[in-house]
Parts: structure tokens; sequence; C-alpha cells
């Protein structure tokens, strides 16, 4: 099993510019989370899906951030347009019972 | 609502040293309680896990036993070496959610 794969594993762009994150859990995996990472606020949860529906989002920080799941092998965290304030590492993580499978995260960085 | 505290960092430690590091959690019900480990540059992975009260997880040296009575999760190890050196995630599963609760992350840093 190849595990959580997240891509790209670097982004660097302009202010403003869209982008967009991507995921693919682990098959069978039926839950999927993405969280955020920095120094200032550590891990912050920003959404999560069950069986592809997303169940709470109350984690996202504002209207230009959004995430959707097609399928339950796919997953993109898409901010639109992106601040200096969003930089931080983006991981992704699967599950089907007990405990979360990481993905090695995106490190954003806006300009 | 549910919550975990963890001990501050950095903890600093000699090669061959004895390592704890706190961990304490508030929740409803019987949570299963984990300890994750983030290596420089990478994602969280799995270290241990305990289900049930009394219960016992180990790995790779590492042990924390589930206390019920102190809510509490610690994770020891008897001799910590240079590649220990991480950031130490303590968390609970919320039972109505399926989410993790993490704490905020100990950093380890090990000296030879």
């Amino acid at each position: 099993d190849a595990g959580v794969i997240q891509s790209p594993r670097h982004e660097v762009t302009e202010m403003g510019q869209e982008v967009t994150l991507r995921c693919k859990p682990i098959s069978g995996h039926n839950s999927l989370f993405w969280y955020r990472q920095t120094m200032m606020r550590g891990l912050e949860l920003l959404i999560y899906f069950n069986n592809n529906v997303p169940i709470d989002d109350s984690g996202m920080p504002e209207d230009r951030f959004s995430a959707k799941m097609p399928n339950a092998s796919f997953s993109t965290l898409k901010i639109q347009p992106s601040e200096p304030r969003d930089s931080a590492v983006y991981f992704c993580a699967s599950s089907l019972t007990d405990g979360y499978t990481f993905g090695s995260g995106t490190r954003l960085t806006v300009v | 609502g549910n919550s975990v505290t963890q001990m501050e960092g950095p903890v600093t430690l000699s090669e061959e040293a004895f390592l704890t590091i706190n961990c304490t959690y508030t929740a409803t019900g019987y949570p299963s309680l984990f300890w994750y480990v983030q290596y420089p540059g990478e994602g969280l992975q799995l270290l241990l896990k305990a289900t049930k009260a009394d219960d016992k997880g180990s790995n790779k040296g590492f042990e924390a036993t589930y206390r019920k009575e102190t809510t509490s999760f610690h994770l020891e190890k008897g001799s910590v070496q240079v590649s220990d050196s991480a950031v130490y995630f303590c968390a609970l599963s919320d039972q109505d959610t399926d989410k993790l609760i993490f704490g905020t992350g100990t950093r380890l840093q090990v000296f030879p």
C-alpha cells in the first residue's frame, strides 16, 4: 500500500492566485481529513469527509477555502484567491476505524 | 468538550536518557488514545495507541498506559536515541464524530 498520497509536495504561488491541493486516500478507508499546520496555531482540522460526504467544515477559515471529494479515491482542497497568511503545511489523512494515516503534506508558500 | 493537554517543549535530553512526555485528557465516554510522531519534513505517523483503560500501547521502545483514574496517557522511553528527535502529539478519538483531537505537540531534541 502506497499510503496517503498528496500532491504537490511544495507549492509556491503569488498572492491572488488559485491553489489546488490533491489527496489520494488509502483504498478502503472511508473517512478523509484535511489539516493545516503552522508554527503559530499548530494542527488545525479544516474539514472531514465520511463516505465522500462533507461532515464537518467548521474549521475552514473562510469562503476562500473549499474542498471536494468526488469519489472515494480523490479529494481536493482549493484556495481562491490565496493570501500570504495561507502559507502553511497542509496534510491529508484517511482512516477506516481507529487512528489516521497521514500523507507527507503539501508545503504552501504564498508570496 | 473533549480536549488534550501536553507538556510544553522543547524537551532536551542526552542520548540514553529516560524520557517522559506528559499527556492528560478530558473526554466523555471511553475514547481511544494515541501518540503520533512527526519527523522533520514529514507527516504524522502513528506511534502507539490504547483503546481502553489500563491498556498499554508500545512500539519502538516507547510505551504509554491508558490511566482512566488520572485521565492520563504519558509517553515514556527508557533510553532515547538521537534518531528519536521529533515532535510528539498526543490525541484522543471523539466517539461521536470519529475525529481525532490532537494536543499541541511536544518537541524532543536528543543530543549525542
